[in-house]
């Protein structure tokens, strides 16, 4: 099974900060990686699909890039509706998502 | 405008089963395929089962093999997860999602449910 892993797992960023986000995956998994964000109690949504490619609705400061193994959500400057845990998912292999990045407000 | 909405969810003992549904609505739900994704409390998501849109082919993840099974009914725009021998290591907001497009590799979840809690305790 393709295991993703994302760092860090929690980080602190103030409003207006460039945040970037890793994930890696086990293997090769071309550019068969999406991203999400989740609020507390509320359901994950989808922010980027294959890799780079923007979600409709989704704001122009979330970009995605990366191929292979080794994949980056970045945002890049950080509004206060941005603070809340950010999962990775690789869809090349069955289904695996990352264990998250809570980005809290510093 | 995409809606999914789950139900089933209940507090259940352990060997017990249950049957969680997931009504969708503002699109063609045979088009599609369908997701079951599950969050236990304060962890993570984990993937859980995958049908086609068609329902000719799923997937289920290996940690509830043999005990759960995905279904859809097209006609009433239906996704069903059947659960079974519950352990409490299944204690989790289930949430229903949509796939992408009709099969179920390569597949990304651009609208979700609200979830439905499973708690499994005695």
């Amino acid at each position: 099974d393709i295991q993703m892993t994302q760092s860090p797992s929690s980080l602190s960023a103030s409003v207006g900060d460039r945040v970037t986000i890793t994930c890696r995956a086990s293997e090769n998994i071309i550019n068969y990686l999406n991203w999400y964000q989740q609020k507390p109690g509320k359901a994950p949504n989808l922010l980027i699909y294959v890799a780079s490619t923007l979600q409709s609705g989704v704001p122009s400061r979330f970009s995605g890039s990366g191929s292979g193994t080794y994949f980056t959500l970045t945002i890049s400057s950080l509004q206060p509706e941005d603070f809340a845990t950010y999962y990775c998912q690789q869809s090349y292999s069955g289904l695996t998502f990352g264990g998250g990045t809570k980005v809290e407000i510093k | 405008e995409v809606q999914l909405v789950e139900s089933g969810g209940a507090l259940v003992q352990p060997g017990g089963s249950l049957r969680l549904s997931c009504v969708g609505s503002g699109f063609t739900f045979g088009s599609y395929a369908m997701n079951w994704v599950r969050q236990a409390p304060g962890k993570g998501l984990e993937w859980v089962a995958s049908i086609s849109g068609g329902g000719e082919s799923s997937s289920i993840a290996d940690s509830v093999k043999g005990r759960f099974t995905i279904s859809r009914d097209n006609s009433m725009n239906s996704l069903s997860l059947q659960m079974k021998s519950l352990r409490a290591e299944d204690t989790a907001i289930y949430y229903c999602a949509k796939g992408f497009g009709v099969v179920t590799k390569y597949n990304w979840f651009n609208s979700w449910g609200q979830g439905t809690l499973v708690t499994v305790s005695s």
